[in-house]
C-alpha cells in the first residue's frame, strides 16, 4: 500500500521560505507515468494545486504560484520536496503531497497545517 | 488566471441523485481535461473518486459516476446516503498545469 507522509516546520516566519518534505513509502518514486504533486487548502477554504515534479526532475507550477515555488525530487531517499518564499499570512494552510498518474489523482498524505506568524 | 466554477452548495434527499457540475473559463470541458472529482469530509483528507472524466477507482463507491453534460463535466450521486454528505472538489488540467474549483458542498437531507 502507498503512503506518503509530509514533514517539516508547523510555523514560519514572515518573508521566510516554508520548506516541506513528502516521504513516500510502499513504491517507488521512480515510475514512469507518475508525478508528485503538492496541494494546499487554506483554514475553510478549498483547495489549490501548487505543483508537480516527474522523477527526472521536470517540475509544473501554478502560474500564480510560479515567481515563489520550487519543487524538487531526491529518487535516492524517495522524497519530493516544496520550497515556497516570501511566505505571507496568506501562505498558511495545510499543505498535502499526493501522487498523480498522468490524468489522475489518487493517493495523498494526511497533510500538515503550517502557519506564517512572527 | 483560469477560474473553474462549481455549484456552492447542494441539497439531496436520501436515497435521491444529484448531478454536480464544473466549468472551466477557458471554455468547454472535453476529455482532455481530465475531469477528477474528490469527496472531502470535514477534518478529512480529499478522497479521490473519479479520473479522467469517468473512470473509477477500485474505492469509488458505485453510486457516483462522472461524465461529460453540455460544456462541463459532472458527477451524478445515484441514491444518495447520509454519508455522502461532504464538500466535493472537482480538478481540470490546463496546458501544464491543474485547477481546482471551488468546491460543492453537498447536503443530504
Amino acid at each position: 500500500q502507498l503512503q506518503l507522509q509530509e514533514s517539516g516546520p508547523g510555523l514560519v516566519q514572515p518573508s521566510e521560505t516554508l520548506s516541506l518534505t513528502c516521504t513516500v513509502s510502499g513504491g517507488s518514486i521512480s515510475i514512469s507515468n507518475y508525478y508528485w504533486a503538492w496541494i494546499r487548502q487554506p483554514p475553510g477554504k478549498g483547495l489549490e494545486w501548487i505543483g508537480n515534479v516527474y522523477f527526472s526532475g521536470s517540475a509544473y507550477y501554478n502560474p500564480s504560484l510560479k515567481s515563489r515555488v520550487t519543487i524538487s525530487v531526491d529518487t535516492s531517499k524517495n522524497q519530493f520536496s516544496l520550497k515556497l518564499s516570501s511566505v505571507t499570512a496568506a501562505d498558511t494552510a495545510v499543505y498535502y503531497c499526493g501522487r498523480q498518474p498522468f490524468g489522475s489523482f489518487d493517493y495523498w498524505g494526511q497533510g500538515t497545517l503550517v502557519t506564517v506568524s512572527s | 488566471q483560469t477560474v473553474v466554477t462549481q455549484e456552492p452548495s447542494l441539497t439531496v434527499s436520501p436515497g435521491g441523485t444529484v448531478t454536480l457540475t464544473c466549468a472551466s473559463s477557458t471554455g468547454a470541458v472535453t476529455s482532455g481535461y481530465y475531469p477528477n472529482w474528490f469527496q472531502q469530509k470535514p477534518g478529512q483528507t480529499p478522497r479521490a473518486l473519479i479520473y479522467s472524466t469517468s473512470n473509477k477507482h477500485s474505492w469509488t463507491p458505485a453510486r457516483f459516476s462522472g461524465s461529460l453534460l453540455g460544456d462541463k463535466a459532472a458527477l451524478t450521486l445515484s441514491g444518495a446516503q447520509p454519508e455522502d454528505e461532504a464538500d466535493y472538489y472537482c480538478l481540470l488540467f490546463h496546458g501544464d498545469s491543474w485547477v481546482f474549483g471551488g468546491g460543492t458542498k453537498l447536503t443530504v437531507l
